[in-house]
C-alpha cells in the first residue's frame, strides 16, 4: 500500500527557516512525482510545485517560485519543502501528494503538516 | 495561466437528491481534469481523473463529464457521508490549478 508520511506540526517565528518532509513507502518512490499543495486556514487548495525524486527535476508554480524550495533524497524516499525566512502568511496546512506524471492528478496524499508562523 | 472557475461555491440539498457541480476552464484543457473530495478536517481524496474516470474505490454515485471547457461532477443520490468540499483541478500543464471549491451540505 502506498503511504506518504509527513513530518509533524511546526510552530515558528517570522524570519525563521523551516524544512518539512514527506516520506514515501509502498511503491517505487523514484518512479513518481511528488507535489506540494498548500491550504491556508479555511481556504482552498493551491498547487505549489513538484519534484521527480529519481533525478530531482523540479517545477514550481509561478506563485511559489522563489518563495520555497522543493528537494528530495531518493536514498531515503523523502521529499522536502523548505523556507529560508518564514512569514505569517505562510501559516497553512501543507500536503505532499503523489502524481503519476508531471502533468497528472494526485492519487495519494500525505496526512498534512500544519505550519504556524507567529511572533 | 488557465483559471478554473467552480460553481456554485456552496449548495444545500436533501438526501437522495441529484447534485451537480460545475468547473469551467478559461482555456481548453482537453480531458485533463480531476475532482477531489475533502471532508471536514480530513485530507483531500481523488474521486475522478481524466474528466470521467472513477478512481478505484469511489462509489458509483459519483460521475464526471465534459462539454468543451465545462466539466461537471454529479452525485446521483446525495448521501450524508458526501458532506464535503469538492475541488476540481486541471493538470494539462503546470501550474496545476485548483478550482475554488464547492461546499456541499445536507438540507
Amino acid at each position: 500500500e502506498v503511504q506518504l508520511v509527513q513530518s509533524g506540526a511546526e510552530v515558528k517565528k517570522p524570519g525563521e527557516s523551516l524544512r518539512i518532509s514527506c516520506k514515501g513507502s509502498g511503491s517505487s518512490f523514484t518512479n513518481y512525482w511528488i507535489a506540494w499543495v498548500r491550504q491556508m486556514p479555511g481556504k482552498g487548495l493551491e498547487w505549489m510545485g513538484i519534484i521527480y525524486p529519481g533525478d530531482s527535476d523540479t517545477r514550481y508554480s509561478p506563485s511559489f517560485q522563489g518563495q520555497v524550495t522543493i528537494s528530495a533524497d531518493k536514498s531515503i524516499n523523502t521529499a522536502y519543502l523548505q523556507w529560508s525566512s518564514l512569514k505569517a502568511s505562510d501559516t497553512a496546512m501543507y500536503y505532499c501528494t503523489r502524481q503519476p506524471y508531471s502533468s497528472g492528478w494526485s492519487d495519494y496524499w500525505g496526512q498534512g503538516t500544519l505550519v504556524t508562523v507567529s511572533s | 495561466d488557465i483559471q478554473m472557475t467552480q460553481s456554485p461555491s456552496s449548495l444545500s440539498a436533501s438526501v437522495g437528491d441529484r447534485v451537480t457541480i460545475t468547473c469551467r476552464a478559461s482555456q481548453g484543457i482537453s480531458i485533463y481534469l480531476a475532482w477531489y473530495q475533502q471532508k471536514p478536517g480530513k485530507v483531500p481524496r481523488l474521486l475522478i481523473y481524466g474528466a470521467s474516470t472513477l478512481q478505484s474505490g469511489v462509489p458509483s454515485r459519483f460521475s464526471g463529464s465534459r462539454s468543451g471547457t465545462d466539466f461537471t461532477l454529479t452525485i446521483s443520490s446525495l448521501q450524508p457521508e458526501d458532506v464535503a468540499t469538492y475541488f476540481c483541478q486541471k493538470y494539462n500543464n503546470a501550474p496545476l490549478t485548483f478550482g475554488g471549491g464547492t461546499k456541499v451540505e445536507i438540507k
